[in-house]
């Protein structure tokens, strides 16, 4: 069964430095998306990704954060400056219209 | 904008009684309606969907939840719990146009002791 997969499983990284999370979403999906939860908390949307724009973003997506889909399979989301608070289990999602979304097992960032 | 409320945040119950998750959304338009399950340490899974059709939609492995429109309510219930079924449990709604966003609840965590 296809799947949604991301890389890496887990990153620590020290505060100001630079990360990218990525993500192969399935292979016939249009529609992108990332998500976040802080552990303990709820899963909250940061962005989606359609046609190689971004078509929704969420306020916590500020200028620290950036997507792209570099090729015809990645899906990326970048991390300029990374704070403590970014740290974070961060899922990527996919879906071809209008069902479900399809969820990654998730990147654990861990800020220190 | 769309919202989900999950009145419960935390679920304990023993095996095999009967259980109810609550979960109620607020939208101006026609949404459809998720119910996600996460297992320690994983990611988010499906575990059923409400997008047309019959209001009462079930899982392969029991839980069923039913739409409410007049309510604005859905509902997850399972008549039986395993231990198993001990997990996080997330309400969500999205726009039913293409593309659009999925909306969490805050979570129900279902504990299940013997």
């Amino acid at each position: 069964e296809p799947e949604v997969t991301q890389t890496p499983s887990h990153q620590v990284t020290q505060m100001g430095q630079e990360v990218i999370l990525r993500c192969v979403p399935i292979s016939n999906h249009l529609y992108f998306y990332w998500y976040r939860q802080i552990l303990g908390q709820k899963v909250e949307f940061l962005v989606s990704f359609y046609n190689n724009e971004i078509s929704e973003k969420s306020e916590i997506f500020d200028d620290q954060f950036s997507v792209e889909r570099p090729d015809g399979s990645n899906f990326t989301l970048k991390i300029r400056s990374t704070k403590l608070e970014d740290s974070a289990m961060y899922f990527c999602a996919s879906t071809r219209d209008f069902g479900e979304l399809f969820f990654g097992e998730g990147s654990r960032l861990t800020v220190l | 904008a769309q919202s989900v409320t999950q009145l419960d945040s935390q679920v304990p119950v023993f095996e095999e009684a009967p259980v109810e998750l609550r979960c109620n959304y607020s939208s101006s338009v026609s949404v459809y309606l998720f119910w996600y399950v996460q297992y320690p340490n994983q990611g988010l899974q499906l575990l059923l969907k409400y997008l047309s059709g019959s209001t009462l939609v079930e899982s392969i492995n029991g839980f069923e939840a039913e739409f409410n429109k007049s309510q604005t309510s859905f509902h997850l219930r399972k008549p039986s719990v395993h231990i198993s079924d001990t997990a996080e449990y997330f309400c969500a709604v999205r726009l039913n146009q293409a593309g659009t966003a999925l909306i969490f609840g805050k979570g129900t965590t279902l504990s299940v002791s013997s």
